[in-house]
Parts: C-alpha cells; structure tokens; sequence
C-alpha cells in the first residue's frame, strides 16, 4: 500500500536549535508538497516541487526556512533557528500531474501522517 | 486574494443521520474541487472530487455537490457513522494540469453522535 513517509512523526526541541523534517514521497509521483497546519492559520503551502525543481515557495519564510529534495525519494525541510512560533504539524504530500511525460486527468495529493513540531 | 472557505465549523450529527457539510469558494475560475478527510493525529485523506463541468458525482456513501452559480460545494454523508467524525476540508485548484496552487477550506469538524 504506497503511502508518503514523514519522519520524525513528533520533535520537540528548543528555541534556537536546528530541526530537520524528512519525508519520501509515493514512488513514481512527480510533485512535492510541504504545508504547515496550525489552529488559527490551517493548512498553508511552504514549498511545491515538481520533478524534484522547486517551484513556489513563496509561502515558506526565507531568512530560516529551507527545502530541498536531493533525490526523487527524499525531500527535506529545515528550521535554522527555530522559533516558538514554529510550532505546528508540518504535511508532506506528494502527487502526479501531467507533464511531458505523463498526462493524469486528477490532481489528487497524498498526505503522510505528518510532523508535529514544539519548538519551546 | 481568492479563499476557499466553510460556513459551519462544527457539525454535530446523531449516528444514522445524513450529514451535510459546505464549502464556498470563491475563484469562479476554478476547474477542480476536491474533499479531503482528516481524523485526529493523521494527514488529510483523499475522499471524493468533482470536475467544474459536473454538478453531482456520487461515491461510496458520499456524494459531492457542484453549484458554479453561487461558487458553492457540498459533501453529503449518508447514513454517518462514528468512523466519519474527522475534520472536512474542501479544497479549490485553478484547473488541471501543470503547476497548480491548491487553496484549502480552513476545516468542518464532524461530531457524530453514537
């Protein structure tokens, strides 16, 4: 049953520290998605890539916030320094869309269990 | 900027009951919809999509709705069960294909009542 990976599935860790959230995406798919889900803010977009090229991160922010994916299975997010206000279950998802490679009439994505996150 | 939101946040529903759970949007240009169940502790889950050219499309157990007049989606739970109790989230993309943003509903959370 594929289905997208997260680790670690909880962190807690201290103002200032460095976090490091993984996630493997469902073999085959061509699209990454981070999101960060909060009580007041809900679900919002961090990053986006396609074909492991990021594409819109427009919404992560940049001065202590990075994503990578340094191959097909594994995309990363990091937090240096960390913040209380971090706090928060951060998504993976993971889903294929059309390219020149391949044509999909949905546009599903795929949530992993996701990372949840106290920054103290 | 354009939203996808929920005109009720809590849901209360005695089990058996159909349950109805609503979501306006607001990009009229918007070409997929999609609805999403989350349960405590886990990711959202795929549960159920409608094109914009289809007004009703009909799962197991659920049903979506489509009103492009008045930019509004519903989801409809028949005869609701305890495992139905989740959050609901609708979610709004642009249209299919190539990059697209996809703007999610802050949430109904289902209360079903055994």
């Amino acid at each position: 049953d594929a289905r997208v990976t997260q680790t670690p599935r909880h962190k807690v860790t201290e103002m200032g520290q460095e976090v490091t959230m993984r996630c493997q995406p469902i073999l085959g798919h061509n699209t990454v998605f981070w999101y960060r889900q909060t009580m007041m803010q809900g679900l919002e977009l961090l990053a986006y890539f396609r074909n492991r090229a990021p594409l819109d991160d427009s919404g992560m922010p940049k001065d202590r916030f990075s994503a990578e994916m340094p191959d097909a299975t594994l995309a990363t997010l990091k937090i240096q320094p960390s913040e209380p206000r971090d706090s928060a279950v951060y998504f993976c998802a993971s889903g294929l869309v059309s390219d020149g490679a391949v044509r999909v009439s949905k546009n599903i994505q795929y949530f992993g269990a996701g990372t949840r996150l106290s920054v103290l | 900027g354009e939203s996808v939101g929920l005109h009720l946040p809590t849901l209360s529903v005695q089990e058996g009951d159909n349950s109805i759970i609503n979501c306006a949007y607001s990009n009229s240009a918007s070409d997929y919809f999609i609805w999403y169940k989350q349960e405590s502790g886990k990711g959202p889950q795929f549960i159920i999509d409608i094109r914009s050219n289809m007004d009703k499309r009909q799962g197991q157990r659920v049903t979506v709705l489509l009103n492009k007049t008045v930019k509004h989606l519903s989801l409809q739970i028949a005869a609701t069960q305890p495992g139905d109790s989740a959050v609901y989230f609708c979610a709004e993309i642009p249209l299919l294909g190539g990059y697209q943003k996809v703007t999610f509903g802050t949430g109904t959370k289902l209360q079903v009542i055994p």
